[in-house]
């Protein structure tokens, strides 16, 4: 069964530290897509980043990046320079091939001033 | 930019009343589902839909059931609502398997 596991179900970090959002999964495709989603107080949800499981490179968007492990099935966000608008719910997710997305539980970080 | 919209923010309902979510999407999207949200549990997929009046059964479907008759509109029925169904409920879109976009989503509270 493919599952999504976020181990830190809460975090608190400082503005302008680096903090390091964990995930890791479980699936026998080789192809896949990975990602993480944003979800801040009362707002939309939103893609925040993608990794494609074929690219070796890590993805990185800004200030967020992610440490992709296939091997290890490890798949963790980092967000560097942490601004107060980051405080959100963040979902680590992994789509099907029939078209569902299973989502992890949510880590919710707190940016603190 | 894709757009999904939901009929209200906010929503208080009585136990034993039918209760309607509306969803709608702006991008021709194939795909349209819907989800609650509750503390602890993530997002679990309550129903979802590959066409229109197509429509398959998520993880947890009970208590629920959708109508898709136009591909922009998915609607989510709670046919007798229930305290057990309070909930944060989002609807999201997709094109194809890749990334789903979600609308802000509805708090329903039931008394």
């Amino acid at each position: 069964a493919q599952t999504v596991t976020q181990s830190q179900p809460e975090m608190s970090v400082q503005e302008a530290e680096t903090v390091t959002l964990s995930c890791t999964y479980d699936t026998s495709e080789n192809n896949y897509y990975l990602f993480w989603y944003k979800q801040p107080p009362s707002r939309q949800m939103i893609l925040v980043i993608r990794q494609e499981a074929y690219k070796q490179q890590n993805a990185t968007e800004n200030r967020f990046s992610v440490n992709f492990q296939k091997a290890a099935k490890s798949f963790s966000l980092k967000i560097s320079d942490s601004q107060l608008g980051d405080t959100a719910m963040y979902f680590c997710a992994f789509p099907r091939t029939d078209d569902k997305i299973i989502f992890g539980k949510g880590t919710r970080l707190h940016i603190l001033p | 930019d894709v757009k999904v919209t939901q009929s209200s923010r906010y929503l208080v309902k009585r136990t034993g009343e039918k209760v309607f979510l509306e969803c709608v999407q702006d991008m021709d999207h194939e795909n349209m589902f819907w989800y609650r949200q509750d503390p602890g549990l993530g997002l679990r997929l309550i129903y979802f839909s590959y066409d229109v009046k197509m429509k398959e059964k998520g993880d947890i479907p009970e208590g629920y059931s959708v109508s898709r008759e136009k591909k922009e509109r998915f609607s989510l029925i709670l046919e007798s609502a229930s305290t057990n169904q309070t909930s944060m409920y989002l609807c999201a879109s997709s094109l194809g398997g890749i990334e789903q976009f979600f609308g802000p989503g509805t708090r329903l509270t039931v008394l």
